[in-house]
């Protein structure tokens, strides 16, 4: 079972950020959060990760508080090629479970002109 | 395209035949996974190899279901005796052991509809 929780839904404006929230709170101290996308009819596309400390990268930045209990996804000038489908992810680092990842049903992020 | 290339990308079938999918990795990338995603839902993990070994099987992948890497490279997904709740799309990624950030690389997915 997926470990996250996400809202099902999630509207911005184009040209807005776009902040995706995620609650993990069962995270382990050797637990990442991932962050992935899936654009209709395509398969899912890497967007970002972090352990603990806040993350930026080309396409977003992921903020993670404190505790890690939660995360925020941050697209900061959303497009309309920014609709998808978001998925957050929590992954351990190494030993046995390394090699998966476990998808929950994600966010369906609209961005709307 | 150096990307993740699965082939056929749609198969439709009747109930019962045989159907095999076909995945090529990126070239240097020696882990390849199998996921399986039905309508509405996230991916499931079905398996994954490192290099041709196949180090993990999700329950998901029942006896009908075998996977295969032969030579490290390619991988075929093969579902016998197909069923319609085998219906869905089934995405095949890769990543690097050498340079692995936990980004799995997938590809487009191979949509399956059994009638």
């Amino acid at each position: 079972d997926a470990k996250t929780t996400q809202p099902p839904s999630m509207d911005c404006a184009e040209g807005r950020a776009a902040n995706l929230p995620c609650n993990h709170s069962t995270i382990s101290g050797n637990e990442y959060v991932y962050w992935y996308r899936q654009i209709h009819s395509q398969g899912p596309q890497y967007i970002i990760h972090g352990l603990k400390n806040n993350e930026t990268n080309e396409m977003a930045s992921l903020i993670i508080t404190e505790d890690r209990k939660s995360s925020t996804l941050i697209l900061p000038h959303a497009t309309l090629r920014d609709t998808a489908v978001y998925y957050c992810i929590v992954r351990v680092a190494g030993g046995p479970g390394y090699s998966t990842l476990t998808f929950g049903k994600g966010t369906m992020l609209l961005v709307s002109p | 395209d150096t990307g993740v290339s699965q082939d056929p990308r749609h198969k439709i079938t009747k109930r019962g035949q045989n159907v095999t999918f076909r995945c090529d990795p990126i070239s240097e990338h020696n882990r390849l996974y199998w996921y399986r995603q039905t309508l509405g839902q996230g991916p499931e993990f079905l398996t994954y190899f490192q290099n041709e070994a196949q180090l993990e099987k999700s329950r998901l992948l029942s006896d009908r279901f075998s996977a295969e890497r032969p030579k490290g490279s390619f991988s075929t997904l093969e579902i016998q005796r197909t069923e319609q709740g085998d219906s869905a799309m089934y995405l095949c990624a890769s990543s690097s052991r050498w340079t692995d950030t936990g980004e799995l690389f997938f590809g487009e997915g191979s949509r399956l509809t059994v009638l």
